[in-house]
């Protein structure tokens, strides 16, 4: 089936230690893009990729890593400059234009203790 | 910048009641794209619908209609006799329009409906 696998679906992680999410997709997508989704809130931009070796950083990036060396592949880097890394997080991938829907994975709990 | 606002944090009705759910932007493009998307308790947000800042004839499928007006910046969603099964977060978005970007959302904080029996 097509769609975007997001995985773990939770993850735990200590304080100041780094930490990958990963992000996969199949549906030939061009973009990609990281939200961020916290209590009560709508999703933040964390970052986002239009082709392959090249990405913009969203509204709250600072914290934040991503690389994009396959088209399929879209692993956020949660760092430990981030200073409330607890969330949920979403990856998402369209056909690249702005008129177009985005199609979201199922996302990944990230709780640090 | 771009803002959408969803005034409604939560909402609660009876099956088969119609409900409304509210949405409000603020642009400074003349073009661009408003979405709502669902968000079930499974977590993935799911695409419902999408408009064009040029289009503002308004639709219904099945049981939701839409209701956009640029007059007024709103773009509002109506499901009609609620099930159960619609109980999930639904937010609003907008994206620009800008030539060969992606689709960047600017999202509204969500409502949430629960249907109950």
């Amino acid at each position: 089936d097509g769609g975007i696998t997001q995985s773990p679906k939770y993850l735990f992680r200590k304080e100041g230690q780094n930490v990958t999410l990963s992000c996969e997709q199949n549906l030939n997508h061009d973009a990609m893009y990281w939200y961020r989704q916290d209590p009560g809130q709508g999703l933040r931009l964390i970052y986002y990729s239009q082709i392959v070796n090249d990405f913009q950083k969203g509204d709250i990036a600072e914290g934040y890593s991503v690389s994009r060396e396959k088209k399929e592949s879209f692993p956020l880097t949660v760092t430990s400059a981030q200073k409330n890394p607890t969330a949920f997080y979403l990856c998402a991938s369209s056909i690249g234009y702005a008129s177009t829907e985005a199609f979201f994975g199922q996302g990944t709990r990230l709780t640090v203790v | 910048a771009q803002k959408v606002t969803q005034a409604q944090t939560e909402i609660s009705v009876v099956e088969k009641e119609d409900v409304t759910l509210d949405c409000v932007y603020e642009t400074r493009d003349t073009t661009y794209y408003l979405f709502w998307y669902k968000q079930p308790p499974s977590g993935e947000l799911v695409f419902l619908i999408r408009r064009n800042s040029f289009d503002e004839q308004n639709e219904i499928s099945g049981r939701y209609s839409w209701n956009f007006q640029k007059s007024t910046s709103s773009f509002n969603f109506t499901i009609t006799a609620s099930q159960v099964v619609d109980s999930a977060v639904y937010f609003c978005a907008l994206s620009e329009a800008r030539t060969g970007t992606a689709s960047k959302l600017t999202f509204g904080t969500g409502t949430r409906l629960q249907v109950t029996l």
